[in-house]
Formats: structure tokens, C-alpha cells, sequence
């Protein structure tokens, strides 16, 4: 079945830092969306984007649907302790309407 | 706060019983979803139900049975569980199923299955 590839898996970083995670696939989306789960809750929305070229801003937070429609990126700025948790990608494939989701980047901060 | 409440938060049942899974929502939505999460995998969607009729069925096994009353609520009914089911399972709610329309999650139930 379709697929979506997040990288990366994991990171580590430091207080201040910027992070940079993305998500590519073989075929076009329609949608992205990123969520970020912390331990024992959920998945929350933070950004949704609809259009390809689409640069979306929220707080610390930007994300950008490719040009290709086949990839998307997700920027955090001056990282937080806060900011922890896993942070998946989703794209609803243009071919099939469904809402694909990819394996997470998990994100370490150190204060 | 999502407007999606799951219960129980946690479930610990053996391999013959029946439990039930519930999802309520609170958003006035007319499409909900449920996803099995499991370590190192994608969500997994399960079953997509759009103004109470199943509209979804990813190949799940029959021992998971869904059942939505209404608009507001999902069940999830659970038989003769394996262990390979145990993990984190995830109510979602959206306004339709419109591509536009992004999906706002409860925070699960973990299931363990002995």
C-alpha cells in the first residue's frame, strides 16, 4: 500500500535549537497535515496545509506543501523543552482519498 | 482538550473476554474513525463511519466490531483478542470526509491483552 517516508526518526537536540522533519512520497497528496502526540495523549493538529506551495505559520511552527505535492516539511524555531513528544505526518493521497499517516519523528530537547 | 473523550484510558482484559471501547465527541461532527496504534508503525485506520453508516473497512478482523449509535458516539466491541492486538486505539472525529477537513483525535485507549 502507500506509504509515507518521515525523517527522520529521531532527534536530539538542544534548547534553542532549530528542527527541521519531513515527509515524502511516491505519489501526490492533496492534504498534509502534522500533528504532534505527547506520552499517553493523542495526536494534535497543529498545522494543516491544502495547497501545493502553501506556507503555514503557527507560533514556533512552519510548515510548506511541496511544490511536487509529494512532500512536505515542518520547521520548529528556538525549540523549548516543551516541544518533546513525536511528530507524524499525514497526506490524503489524490489517487485513493485516503488519509495516510507516517511513522513519527521523535523529538528529544535538552535544556 | 480535543472535544474527542475515549473510555476507558486503560484496558487490561484476557484473550476470552468481551469489552467495549467507547468514543464520544463533542464537536458536532458527522464522520469518526478508528485507528490502532502500535510501536514503531503508523496509525493504522480501522474503520470510518460517515453519519452513523460504515463507510470503511481496512481488512480489520471480525473479532473488532464496530457499532455507532449516532453521530456522537463510536463503539468499538472487543472478542477473543490476540496478543498481537494489544496497543494504543485512537477515536477520530472530523467535520465530513471531505479532504479538506482535518481530523481531531481522543487521547486512546491502551489495550493489553494477556
Amino acid at each position: 500500500g502507500q506509504q509515507l517516508n518521515q525523517s527522520p526518526q529521531s532527534m536530539f537536540i538542544q534548547e534553542g535549537e532549530d528542527v527541521s522533519m519531513n515527509c515524502t512520497s511516491s505519489s501526490i497528496f492533496n492534504t498534509w497535515l502534522w500533528y504532534k502526540q505527547d506520552p499517553g495523549e493523542g495526536p494534535v493538529l497543529l498545522i494543516a496545509l491544502y495547497k501545493a506551495g502553501e506556507l503555514t505559520s503557527n507560533g514556533r511552527l512552519t510548515a510548506q506543501f511541496g511544490i511536487t505535492r509529494k512532500d512536505s516539511f515542518l520547521n520548529i524555531s528556538a525549540s523549548i523543552p516543551s516541544d518533546v513528544g513525536i511528530y507524524f505526518c499525514a497526506g490524503r493521497s489524490s489517487n485513493t482519498g485516503k488519509l495516510i499517516f507516517g511513522q513519527g519523528t521523535t523529538l528529544q530537547v535538552k535544556p | 482538550e480535543t472535544g474527542v473523550t475515549q473510555t476507558p484510558r486503560h484496558l487490561v482484559m484476557g484473550m476470552t473476554n468481551k469489552k467495549s471501547l467507547k468514543c464520544e465527541q463533542h464537536l458536532g461532527h458527522n464522520a469518526m474513525y478508528w485507528y490502532k496504534q502500535s510501536a514503531k508503525k503508523p496509525l493504522e485506520l480501522m474503520f470510518v463511519y460517515s453519519l452513523e453508516e460504515r463507510v470503511e473497512n481496512n481488512s480489520v478482523p471480525s473479532r473488532f466490531s464496530p457499532e455507532c449509535p449516532n453521530s456522537s458516539h463510536l463503539f468499538l466491541h472487543l472478542h477473543t483478542l490476540q496478543p498481537e492486538d494489544s496497543a494504543l486505539y485512537l477515536c477520530a472525529s472530523s467535520q465530513d470526509r471531505a479532504y479538506n477537513q482535518p481530523q481531531h483525535f481522543g487521547d486512546g485507549t491502551r489495550l493489553s491483552i494477556l
